[in-house]
């Protein structure tokens, strides 16, 4: 089984509804993110959390909330989704020590979303 | 200013050959990792190799290598004996030290597209 899980995989929804992308992983990291890649952008990053209470905004975090559910789940919602939030979602875990560069990110399958 | 930079969007090579994709990076921060991220046609992001900035010898991960010149700021990733499952976008991305405290973001360069031709 995969270590860092993606649902759903594809969604496409329309203007001004709610929804919320899941993240799940066996690998045991505290610390959890989500990015969304846009075509000729690469990835950025719209969330961050280091633990269950620790929850950070990342460079492009407008129009998104999240919630760190259990150490292994990080969910990504949508409140109104507009068209320019049509994008592939990454969710992505790291084992970070403190002062350390060398932590490694695994990321999930991703998350294809289309809004009309 | 791009921190991160890959000139090539898109690259052939002939399979078994060995081809080497461009990286150049900005920082100010002494201490810093450099990675490569492949990103075949079905999404998912695959971790390919790091390489740290105190690291004395480049990086190798199997066919894999990093060709790591500090003074010029580049990290290139090599790739020897190209395979058709090499074709896919490769990202070079890099975690600077300053940034612990924004959850260890990664920096993404745009990428480049590697094609195999049998």
């Amino acid at each position: 089984d995969a270590d860092v899980t993606q649902t759903p995989r594809n969604r496409i929804t329309k203007t001004g509804k709610r929804i919320m992308l899941e993240c799940s992983q066996t690998k045991g990291h505290d610390r959890m993110y989500w990015y969304r890649q846009d075509p000729g952008l690469g990835l950025r990053l719209i969330y961050y959390s280091f633990d269950v209470k620790d929850i950070n905004k990342g460079e492009i975090s407008d129009g998104y909330s999240v919630s760190r559910q259990a150490q292994a789940k990080f969910s990504l919602s949508l409140e109104s989704a507009i068209p320019n939030q049509t994008a592939l979602y990454f969710c992505a875990t790291s084992d970070l020590q403190l002062g350390s560069v060398t932590d490694t990110q695994y990321f999930g399958p991703g998350t294809r979303l289309t809004v009309l | 200013a791009q921190k991160i930079t890959q000139t090539q969007p898109g690259m052939f090579v002939q399979e078994k050959e060995a081809v080497t994709l461009d990286c150049t990076y900005d920082t100010s921060d002494p201490s810093y990792g450099l990675f490569w991220y492949k990103q075949p046609s079905s999404g998912e992001m695959i971790f390919l190799i790091y390489q740290g900035s105190y690291d004395q010898q480049n990086a190798t991960e199997g066919r894999y290598s990093l060709n790591f010149q500090k003074a010029r700021k580049s990290a290139n990733l090599v790739i020897s004996a190209s395979q058709l499952g090499d074709s896919a976008m490769y990202f070079c991305a890099m975690r600077e030290l300053t940034f612990y405290n924004q959850g260890g973001k990664l920096i993404f360069g745009q990428g480049t597209e590697l094609s195999v031709k049998p």
